[in-house]
């Protein structure tokens, strides 16, 4: 099955830095790879996805770019702000059947 | 719009016990999944059904966990008897369908267990 890879495990920047976290994946069959932001004691929420055809999407301050030759994939958060703490995690999965596979997280600090 | 519903919130049990967990998705979501998530680890994924069968299962303990969603609605997940390391926040989520497209899973706020 999938195995996805996250580094780093954590990150710490300055409030109005910029932070980027990667991801490796191990199918090359996937082709969906979703960004979600897990907040302290709530739910993931997808804050932005890619998908196989395009190699970067990008959404106000945030920005997400693919290179599936290599099998990875990065978040870029620019201008962080002290709300963008939190835990973020990646994962793939294949449109055929939607079976998301997460990355260990990464628990990113914005000091004001 | 209602999102995916869990419940119980928290539950504390001890070594050796049976827990059940409950879920409700968003309506007409026919992908339902359960999610393990150990402190400071990303979710795994236990099971995953496609209205009311079973698109993946391989990584559920079958020797201790089992999952069923009967009508293609709710679901319940199973836990008998439990371990220490079962101890972990459970995540139901849930997404529209379809084979051929991608949808954004939308996940339950979680169910904390403890085991003691």
């Amino acid at each position: 099955g999938e195995n996805v890879e996250q580094h780093p495990s954590t990150l710490s920047v300055q409030e109005g830095d910029s932070a980027v976290i990667k991801c490796t994946y191990s199918d090359s069959a996937s082709n969906y790879f979703p960004w979600y932001k897990q907040e302290l004691g709530k739910r993931p929420q997808l804050i932005i996805d890619i998908r196989s055809n395009v190699g970067e999407k990008k959404d106000q301050r945030i920005a997400v770019t693919l290179n599936k030759t290599a099998k990875h994939f990065s978040l870029h958060i620019t201008e962080t702000q002290p709300e963008d703490s939190a835990v973020y995690f990646c994962a793939a999965s294949q449109a055929n059947n939607n079976d998301m596979r997460f990355g260990a997280g990464t628990r990113l600090t914005v000091k004001p | 719009e209602a999102g995916v519903a869990q419940s119980p919130r928290y539950k504390i049990i001890e070594k050796r016990q049976s827990v059940a967990f409950w879920c409700n998705p968003i309506s007409g979501h026919a992908t339902l999944y359960w999610y393990q998530q150990i402190l400071g680890q990303g979710p795994k994924l236990l099971i995953q059904f496609q209205n009311n069968g079973v698109v993946d299962d391989s990584q559920l303990p079958k020797d201790r966990f089992s999952a069923e969603r009967l009508k293609g609605v709710d679901s319940t997940l199973k836990i008998q008897p439990a371990k220490l390391e079962d101890s972990a926040v459970y995540l139901c989520a849930s997404s529209w369908p379809r084979t051929g497209s991608f949808e954004k899973l939308f996940f339950g706020s979680g169910t904390q267990l403890s085991v003691l």
